[in-house]
């Protein structure tokens, strides 16, 4: 069966600081994966999503994350926050035949960006 | 552009009542969900959709109900039986799952916020 983790709930980075945002997926089949993003009171905003080919896939507001099979990993990164970048992260996975929709999601990871 | 409406933004419900939150797509997505968002539990799955005229239950279906009677239109009702309505919603819709795999995510609305005063 397929499921997400995200690591840590809460993330709190300064501003200009690297941000990595950690997710781990467990699938028996190539897992398709997705990055979204949350910003207060409104909905989930498609950030990034690996299919197949390149394992290093680059997003929207400078995010990149990178496919690791072996670690079973899709780890969001940024070089540099933003305060704009403060927000709720959710990982998710494709899955195949499955009796509730297309993806599961992760629990979300708030991000938090000091001055 | 096509998208996801959902409406109202902000709704308040009194003790006892129901009420409909309403979410409309152009899309033309076969699928569609209702997902119930409180904070530090990640989203939860109340119902959805794969077509016209059918809907199965998600997580946490009771106390709510759905239609879809269109394929543009998936409203979901909170009724009395809910006895902890308060929470943020969310509509989502994408093409259908099938039987063969897609590489499409889900579109989502910008939310309702219900609270019970």
């Amino acid at each position: 069966a397929q499921s997400v983790t995200q690591l840590g709930s809460h993330v709190s980075v300064s501003e200009g600081a690297l941000v990595l945002l950690r997710c781990n997926y467990s699938s028996s089949v190539p897992p398709y994966l997705f990055w979204y993003v949350q910003y207060p009171n409104q909905g989930l905003q498609l950030l990034l999503k690996y299919t197949t080919g390149a394992t290093l896939v680059k997003g929207i507001n400078g995010f990149e994350a990178e496919f690791k099979k072996s670690e079973t990993s899709f780890h969001l990164t940024k070089p540099s926050a933003h305060m704009s970048d403060a927000a709720e992260y959710f990982c998710a996975v494709r899955i195949y035949g499955g009796s509730q929709g297309n993806l599961i999601f992760g629990k979300g990871t708030k991000l938090s960006v000091k001055p | 552009d096509g998208g996801i409406t959902q409406s109202p933004k902000y709704l308040f419900r009194k003790e006892g009542q129901n009420v409909t939150l309403s979410c409309e797509q152009n899309l033309n997505h076969d699928a569609m969900y209702w997902y119930r968002q409180d904070p530090g539990q990640g989203l939860r799955l109340i119902y959805y959709s794969q077509i016209v005229n059918d809907f199965q239950k998600g997580d946490i279906a009771e106390g709510y109900s759905v239609s879809r009677e269109k394929k543009e239109s998936f409203p979901l009702t909170v009724t009395s039986a809910q006895k902890n309505p308060t929470a943020f919603y969310l509509c989502a819709s994408s093409p259908s799952p099938g039987t063969v795999p897609r590489i499409d995510g889900y579109t989502f609305g910008s939310g309702t916020r219900l609270t019970v005063v």
